[in-house]
Order: structure tokens, then sequence, then C-alpha cells
């Protein structure tokens, strides 16, 4: 079946510690994102990227960094600048950057220690 | 500044009964809306979408009607089922905005009661 696997679904942080949230996806997307979500919040754009090997910056991507050197997969990682990640993070694609339709993985929960 | 807004954080309804889940935005430019679903603990599925260009969409029990002149646009569900229960995001994007200008409401959470 297709889809986008995120892991894990549990994090814990330590202070200063980096960690890295993983997605992958076998869709053939082109397109994948990474969203953060608070309690009573809509989704936040952390980064996203459209093609291998490019990426830019979100409305939020600051305390995090993320790379692309596979169409499947797109890591996102919590660096130690980040000073409040708790937060539901979660992995999208789509076909292109132009389509709206976004499939999403199960998400990554992400507490601080 | 909030461009997507769902209001109302949550709403209970009958099973049987219509869901009316409401949503409201600032920017005239966007000219493409989705509703999203989510459960606890998952990511959100897509539910249905519209363009500006009409003003229904429906699929199956799930209609969106669109009022460009009051920027606002709601999803019907008829009828309600205890399935349904779930957080529902409005989102909407402008043109050449691509799926990285998707922007989501705050999401308000159906409950319908057997």
């Amino acid at each position: 079946d297709g889809g986008i696997t995120q892991s894990p679904k549990y994090l814990f942080r330590k202070e200063g510690q980096n960690v890295t949230l993983s997605c992958e996806q076998n869709l053939n997307h082109d397109a994948m994102y990474w969203y953060r979500q608070d309690p009573g919040q809509g989704l936040r754009l952390i980064y996203y990227s459209q093609i291998v090997n490019d990426f830019q910056k979100g409305d939020i991507a600051e305390g995090y960094s993320v790379s692309r050197e596979k169409k499947e997969s797109f890591p996102l990682t919590v660096t130690s600048a980040q000073k409040n990640p708790t937060a539901f993070y979660l992995c999208a694609s789509s076909m292109g950057p132009t389509n709206e339709k976004l499939f999403f993985g199960s998400g990554t929960q992400l507490s601080v220690l | 500044d909030q461009q997507v807004k769902q209001n109302s954080p949550s709403l209970s309804v009958q099973e049987g009964r219509i869901s009316i889940l409401n949503c409201d935005y600032t920017n005239s430019m966007f000219d493409y809306f989705l509703w999203y679903k989510k459960y606890p603990a998952e990511g959100p599925t897509f539910l249905i979408s519209i363009s500006s260009i009409k003003d229904k969409n429906e699929d199956g029990r799930f209609t969106v009607f669109l009022n460009k002149s009051a920027k606002h646009l709601s999803l019907h569900i008829v009828p309600s089922q205890p399935g349904d229960s779930a957080v529902y995001f409005c989102a909407a994007s402008a043109p050449q905005g691509g799926s990285e200008k998707l922007v989501f409401g705050k999401g308000m959470k159906l409950t319908v009661n057997p």
C-alpha cells in the first residue's frame, strides 16, 4: 500500500539535544512538507521540498533543519535552538508543488523531558 | 493575523442529523479550498475541496458550499454518523500558491452522539 510513514510515533528530547524525525513516502510524490500542530492551533509549515536536493523554509523554520537526499525521504531535525519543541509533527507529500491535495503521515508527538 | 478562521472550536450533533462546519477567510486571492478530517494521534486526511469557480461541491454525505462575496464556506455532513467524530480543518490557497502556500484554520472538533 502506498503511503507516508513517520517514525517514531512518540519521541522525547532532553535539553540541548538534537532529535531527528523520519518521514518516508512511497507515493512517488515530488513535493514533501513538514508541519507542526500545537493544541488548539492550525497546521503551521516548517519546511517544504519541491524536488530532491532542494528545500525552502516555511513560516516557522527557526530551530529546525531538513534534508532531501532522496525522493522518498524528508527527515526533520529539531535542534537545540528550538526552545519550544513540544508539539505534534506531521509530514505530508503531494504529487507536485502546485497540487494542493496533501497526503499526511500519522504524525510524531515530540515532548521535552 | 489569521487568514482562515474556524471560529467555533467544537460542535456536537445527534446521529442522523446534519452537521454544519463553518469557515471564514480574509484573503480575497484564495481560490481553492479544502477540508481535512483528523482523528486523534493520526494525520489529517483529505475530505473534499472546492474551486472558486463553483459554489457547491458534493461527495456522498459531504457537501461544501462557497460564498465568495461573504468569504465564507461551509461543510455539510448529512446524515451525521458517530464515525464522523473528528477534528475538521479548513484550508485555502491562492493562485500560483501551490501546496506550500496552503493556509489552515485552527480546526473544529465534531462530536456525533449515537
